[in-house]
């Protein structure tokens, strides 16, 4: 399975964009990346996917390079609530399987 | 609506005793899981059902049963519970079971398992 590597936290403003790295070097031609975030106590929730092009939608950027060995997760304008930890994840060679690492713990401060 | 909701959202209960965490669907879809969350904040899968057949038991102690009456239920029963088991536990769900495809994972809000 594809393993991710993220750093383990970062600082962002208020208001600034966040810009969450992943590195995916093993990744396969047809795995996907996918981001997760999840807030203390609650489920993770999805925020985007891609597979080879840019993909926005109302929540967030997803920046992966063209050798596909790693992507970026853009939040533009980063608020208070955007405090979560995030997960980068590439799909499990067995089928439905996500597997979680340790994900980068994102602080926006005021 | 929620999407993906279970039950209990706190349990705490005795070693030896045997508990179950109910999870429900209402996305319709035909496939489902069960993830473990442990202290340190890994989340691992535990288990994948594709139309209420098992497709993923990742070498979890059989003392985990999960039991799919339908597509869009998968509980999750355990027998003499252990400290180690102490744990959030959270259920999910996706439309499909494809390798490459890009189908999206819904979590539910978690079960918080302590054991004493």
């Amino acid at each position: 399975d594809a393993k991710t590597t993220q750093p383990t936290s970062m600082d962002c403003a208020e208001g600034r964009a966040a810009n969450l790295p992943c590195n995916h070097s093993t990744i396969s031609g047809n795995e996907y990346v996918y981001w997760y975030r999840q807030i203390h106590s609650q489920g993770p929730q999805y925020i985007i996917h891609g597979l080879k092009n840019n993909e926005t939608n109302e929540m967030a950027s997803l920046i992966i390079t063209e050798d596909r060995k790693s992507s970026t997760l853009i939040l533009p304008h980063a608020t208070l609530r955007d405090t979560a930890v995030y997960y980068c994840i590439v799909r499990g060679n067995t089928g439905n399987q996500f597997y979680f690492g340790t994900g980068t713990s994102l602080t926006v401060i005021p | 609506d929620t999407a993906v909701s279970q039950t209990p959202k706190y349990l705490v209960t005795q070693m030896g005793n045997d508990k179950s965490i109910k999870c429900e669907q209402n996305l319709g879809h035909d496939t489902m899981y069960w993830y473990k969350q442990d202290s340190k904040k890994f989340l691992k899968i535990m288990f994948s059902y594709n139309n209420k057949e098992l497709i993923i038991n990742e070498t979890v102690p059989n003392r985990f049963s999960p039991k799919s009456p339908d597509k869009a239920h998968l509980n999750l029963h355990i027998n003499s519970l252990e400290l180690g088991d102490s744990a959030v536990y959270f259920c999910a769900s996706s439309q499909g079971f494809s390798r490459h495809s890009g189908n999206t994972i819904y979590f539910g809000e978690g079960s918080w398992l302590t054991v004493v």
